[in-house]
């Protein structure tokens, strides 16, 4: 069964570059949502889309957008970035097959900022 | 704070053995769930027990919930080699309206099980 895709796999940035992160739900998933994870820590919730829309807002700083694209595909773009931004990205995806509650992830981004 | 608090951190354990991990949160749930997860890679699914349920089994897991003292338990009985990963409870949000979702994760508990 197709699952969620992240690209790239792994990230080497320098500080104040930018970089974008991609992800492809699983097909027929309506909602994409983005999680942060440091190193040893649980995973942070950043954005989330809903029928292209955003639906909700957790702690994503102000140089990080995203959007959701007609194909139902998704977009972090980071700016400005700083060693702190050093950490896994994950999408996940859900749909109404699970009444949304389920959520998919993909095997992440690794962003390294140096 | 997180919504979810694992305990206990880190666990090591024989194979054969039961895997034991607890759980915490603070406010109103409709479900909460537990999710794996593989060094470095992305987070399964393993189960979901809802907010009017008590206990759930699912293969060699067992979830059990406790809504009056908000907290919830990942049984893994016969544990083998390969249950080693990280293991987070997520606790679910619905805003008022009903549109958006979102999961909160928990701290973790690292599992190991040593062969």
């Amino acid at each position: 069964a197709a699952g969620v895709i992240q690209s790239p796999r792994h990230l080497i940035k320098e500080k104040r570059e930018t970089a974008t992160l991609k992800c492809y739900p699983i097909p027929r998933h309506d909602t994409v949502y983005w999680y942060q994870q440091g190193p040893g820590q649980d995973p942070q919730f950043l954005i989330s889309f809903y029928e292209k829309m955003q639906s909700d807002k957790g702690s994503i700083p102000d140089r990080f957008s995203a959007q959701q694209f007609s194909d139902y595909h998704s977009e972090l773009n980071m700016s400005s970035l700083e060693l702190g931004d050093s950490a896994l990205y994950f999408c996940a995806s859900s749909g109404r097959d699970t009444f949304n509650e389920k959520l998919f992830f993909g095997s992440g981004t690794q962003l390294s900022v140096l | 704070s997180q919504q979810g608090e694992e305990d206990p951190q880190a666990l090591s354990i024989q194979e054969g053995e039961n895997a034991t991990m607890n759980c915490s949160y603070k406010t109103s749930i409709n479900n909460l769930q537990w999710y794996r997860q593989n060094s470095g890679r992305g987070l399964v699914h393993l189960i979901l027990i809802r907010s009017n349920e008590r206990e759930k089994h699912s293969g060699r897991l067992r979830v059990t919930l406790d809504t009056s003292k908000k907290s919830s338990s990942l049984l893994i009985t016969a544990s083998r080699a390969a249950d080693t990963a990280s293991y987070f409870c997520a606790t679910d949000a619905w805003n008022s309206g009903g549109s958006n979702y979102k999961l909160t994760f928990g701290k973790g508990t690292l599992l190991t099980v040593n062969p």
